[in-house]
């Protein structure tokens, strides 16, 4: 059974850093490119980044480049996203999804506020 | 970046209903849309992929259709189970966007 798991969502102080995990399991995890999405409280989905099987080529939306960064362990069946700078309008919902261009498999979602 | 506009925003219809639900690109993606449901504090469902590919175990009342910039997705008739938020994704660029989603409430 596909499982993916996240974890690593908190509170956190606007400028403040957080790095999320995803640890996956019950498939061939370095076959397949990664996703982070992300749910801000009410309001739609909004794909985040993107990693290829062997992390050579990622791929963020324009709101998070420079800030967050997306890698993988394939030793590890494990997906992380680091982020830093972190905003108020980074609060959110992140999920972890299976990519093969659509998401098959999703996680259950770690939530991460940003406020002082 | 490719811009996903759907319609409409938010629906109402009733058991038994057909519905469509509108996905239109900023430019073309070549049938690389995929449809998801999502329901209250779940994670999202895969229904289809490739425009019109069904999804292993979703039900047969759920189809997608398109070409070029504009896509449907239809359910043919509507079961109470099925009263959700839609989002149409395309994965034709290297940066993956949504539609802003539909929301499907019973009338």
């Amino acid at each position: 059974e596909v499982q993916l798991v996240e974890s690593g969502g908190g509170l956190v102080q606007p400028g403040g850093s957080l790095r999320l995990s995803c640890a996956a399991s019950g498939f061939t995890f370095s076959s397949y490119w990664m996703s982070w999405v992300r749910q801000a409280p009410g309001k739609g989905l909004e794909w985040v980044a993107n990693i290829k099987q062997d992390g050579s080529e990622k791929y963020y939306v324009d709101s998070v480049k420079g800030r967050f960064t997306i890698s993988r362990d394939n030793a590890k069946n494990s997906l992380y996203l680091q982020m830093n700078s972190l905003r108020a309008e980074d609060t959110a919902v992140y999920y972890c999804a299976r990519s093969s261009g659509w998401y098959d498999y999703w996680g259950q979602g770690t939530l991460v506020t940003v406020s002082s | 970046d490719i811009q996903m506009t759907q319609s409409p925003s938010s629906l109402s219809a009733s058991v038994g209903d057909r519905v469509t639900i509108t996905c239109r690109a900023s430019q073309g993606i070549s049938n690389s849309l995929a449809w998801y449901q999502q329901k209250p504090g779940k994670a999202p469902k895969l229904l289809l992929y490739a425009a019109s590919r069904l999804e292993s175990g979703v039900p047969s009342r759920f189809s997608g259709s398109g070409s070029g910039t504009d896509y449907t997705l239809t359910i043919s008739s509507l079961q109470p189970e099925d009263f959700a938020t839609y989002y149409c994704q395309q994965y034709y660029s290297t940066q993956y966007t949504f539609g802003q989603g539909t929301k499907l409430e019973i009338k």
